[in-house]
């Protein structure tokens, strides 16, 4: 079956720091991937996505890029600021089928002034 | 444009009540239409999806049910809470194209006690 497997939370770090919260999945074929972020309290927002393979999905500084040879779509920011703070659901989905939406189990993502 | 709306926003209840939550999409017609559970400290665990009226899939079997009533309307219910029904629920919706990705509400915080 379909799988998303992400970096163990929670992540602490400061304001300017360099982010990474890793995700890799498994798959039989080419899904599309997503970063979702869900800031506290609140509902899940789409943050980017990437649809094939070598794809670079960007927003808000953030970018994560669809890498097949390793199965994976690490997320990446150059320099965190507190209001980043959040947890980040990496995810999958398969064109044509509505159930098969895979998440991981979300990282928690604190970021100290 | 489309927006979702999923009401209420935090709700607490006796073990043994009935439970209504109820989830609108405007903007869109014939919407894939989704439950998801988040447990505390825990992923999302798809409950209940829907691909068009009266079409209900359901991801895991349990004391919840999901119903379809108009083509932008799914409403979650219960006949008697458990204290393991607390949580998060989210609503969120998708058009059935491709790989686009679903859209979630800002959620309710279900309380049993």
């Amino acid at each position: 079956g379909n799988s998303v497997t992400q970096m163990e939370g929670p992540v602490t770090l400061s304001e300017e720091a360099f982010l990474t919260i890793n995700c890799t999945y498994t798959a039989t074929g080419y899904p599309s991937l997503f970063w979702y972020v869900q800031y506290p309290g609140e509902g899940l927002q789409l943050l980017l996505k990437a649809t094939k393979a070598d794809d670079k999905g960007s927003n808000k500084g953030f970018e994560a890029t669809y890498r097949k040879e390793t199965t994976s779509f690490h997320l990446e920011k150059g320099s965190v600021q507190v209001s980043d703070s959040a947890v980040y659901f990496c995810a999958l989905i398969f064109s044509g089928s509505a159930r098969q939406l895979t998440f991981g189990s979300g990282t928690q993502l604190t970021v100290l002034p | 444009s489309q927006t979702i709306h999923q009401w209420p926003a935090t709700l607490v209840q006796p073990v043994g009540s009935p439970l209504s939550l109820e989830c609108t999409v405007e903007g869109t017609s014939n919407p894939n239409l989704y439950w998801y559970r988040q447990a505390a400290g825990r992923g999302l665990q798809l409950l209940f999806y829907s691909v068009g009226i009266g079409q209900i899939s359901s991801e895991v079997p349990q004391n919840l049910s999901a119903s379809r009533p108009q083509d932008r309307q799914f409403i979650l219910s219960s006949k008697k809470l458990l204290l393991s029904d607390s949580g998060f629920y989210l609503c969120a919706w998708s058009v059935d194209r491709g790989t686009t990705p679903l859209h979630f509400g800002n959620g309710t915080r279900l309380t049993v006690t």
